[in-house]
């Protein structure tokens, strides 16, 4: 059974426009929630990681919060761009530490039209 | 800066044929090791984490067998056989643990296609 559901499975926005990206899991236990981009043919690139009950962060034009009880996370994109275009990949971490495994959904791809 | 390194970037693979890959660490802060598959829906899945040289391990997963070796502290390397489904082979690094959340640093990725 998957673990880790995103949805949409694939969107479409106009350049300029914000989107939101939705994760939700059923990781236990889920010591750390992270949003990766994943540009086409390339590897994993980190955007956020979200640790605590309610965190919110914030990296540039990203920003994500994290409902540890609801094991809800969101992404946020605003004032979209061209080379926004990719794939957005939620993940949970069951552990902390490097020993820990990596749960990951199946990605949302984000595509931006002029 | 890059901190992985893997080797070849992609590979066509005669059925029945096995292939060795390699990943290179760049930087030795990030000692712990993992390889990763991503299938052909995107799927990605956690294969293997390896820390010492010396270190092996097996494991059979659908449309592939795996061998993973960590051959020095700044070597790791994945035998593929059997493929059945064309899939790219994730290396990743990541610094010692504990209870903060080490990030994984993913390498380029190696891809294999069946013939």
């Amino acid at each position: 059974k998957t673990q880790v559901e995103q949805s949409p499975q694939s969107l479409v926005v106009r350049q300029g426009e914000n989107c939101v990206l939705q994760c939700n899991y059923s990781v236990t236990p889920d010591n750390h929630l992270r949003w990766f981009k994943q540009d086409t043919g390339k590897g994993l690139v980190s955007l956020t990681v979200l640790v605590h009950e309610n965190d919110k962060t914030s990296n540039g034009r990203y920003s994500a919060t994290l409902d540890k009880d609801a094991k809800h996370s969101t992404l946020h994109i605003t004032a979209t761009l061209l080379d926004d275009t990719a794939t957005y990949i939620c993940v949970v971490g069951d552990r902390g530490s490097a020993l820990g495994r990596l749960h990951f959904g199946a990605g949302t791809q984000l595509i931006v039209i002029p | 800066v890059t901190l992985l390194e893997q080797n070849p970037r992609w590979r066509l693979v005669p059925r029945g044929q096995a292939v060795n890959l390699r990943c290179i660490l760049k930087n030795s802060q990030y000692p712990w090791m993992s390889w990763y598959q991503q299938d052909l829906q995107k799927q990605l899945q956690w294969l293997f984490t390896l820390r010492s040289p010396g270190d092996k391990e097996v494991k059979s997963l659908p449309g592939a067998d795996y061998l993973a070796t960590r051959v020095t502290d700044t070597e790791l390397r994945l035998q593929v056989a059997n493929m059945s489904q064309g899939r790219t082979l994730y290396c990743t690094c990541s610094g010692t643990g504990g209870d903060n959340y080490a990030e994984q640093f993913f390498g380029p990725g190696t891809r294999l296609t069946v013939l």
